[in-house]
């Protein structure tokens, strides 16, 4: 069946630094990519999206761009700021039928240090 | 536009029991999905209704159930209390079920304590 593939953290960078959190996924047909973030006691928040290969998703500093020959859907952003610190969440809606459901990877744990 | 909205958003309840959660979706929105987040299986899919129809559910025993009234809210149900079903359950609404062509946006939670 489908599956999202993410890093294990927890992930530690000091404020400014550069963040790559990798994210690869399996599926049949043409998923929908997403990014959630879930601050500490909080729901999930949409972070960004992609619906189909080589389109970029962008949103508060963060990238992420949907690869379809490397199956993955990587998130970046330049200079990370403490207010960051939360786990992140990769996640894919299968691309075929009526089927809303989201697919998740574990999440990644990102704390930032002033 | 008020957000999604969860009631209770703290429960503490005894194996065998049965306790019942209540989602509100935003308004104009047809889909409601929940999922349970658990520290070992992460975040998994519960089902998905749509105009008071079930479209999809997730692998889970059928202790676990739903249902979606005229007004778009929804109830999940989870009968004979397991330790193991402690968990944040987590809703979730969208405008339509056509897969990523619709955003999905979540509740805080309702946090889900068996003793």
């Amino acid at each position: 069946g489908d599956s999202v593939t993410q890093m294990e953290g927890p992930v530690t960078l000091s404020e400014e630094a550069f963040l790559t959190i990798n994210c690869t996924y399996t599926a049949t047909g043409y998923p929908s990519l997403f990014w959630y973030v879930q601050y500490p006691g909080e729901g999930l928040q949409l972070l960004l999206k992609a619906t189909k290969a080589d389109d970029k998703g962008s949103n508060k500093g963060f990238e992420a761009t949907y690869r379809k020959e490397t199956t993955s859907f990587h998130l970046e952003k330049g200079s990370v700021q403490v207010s960051d610190s939360a786990v992140y969440f990769c996640a894919l809606t299968p691309g075929t039928g009526s089927q809303g459901n989201l697919i998740f990877g574990k999440g990644t744990k990102l704390s930032v240090k002033p | 536009k008020a957000g999604v909205t969860q009631t209770p958003r703290y429960l503490i309840k005894t194996r065998g029991q049965q306790v019942t959660l209540s989602c509100s979706p935003i308004s104009g929105h047809r889909s409601v999905s929940w999922y349970q987040q658990t520290p070992g299986q992460g975040l998994q899919f519960l089902f998905e209704y749509f105009s008071e129809t079930q479209r999809n559910k997730g692998n889970f025993p059928g202790r676990f159930s739903g249902r979606q009234f005229s007004n778009s809210r929804s109830e999940m149900n989870v009968s004979t209390l397991e330790l193991g079903d402690s968990a944040l359950y987590l809703c979730a609404s969208s405008l339509s079920s056509s897969g990523g062509a619709y955003e999905q946006y979540f509740g805080p939670g309702t946090r889900l304590t068996v003793t």
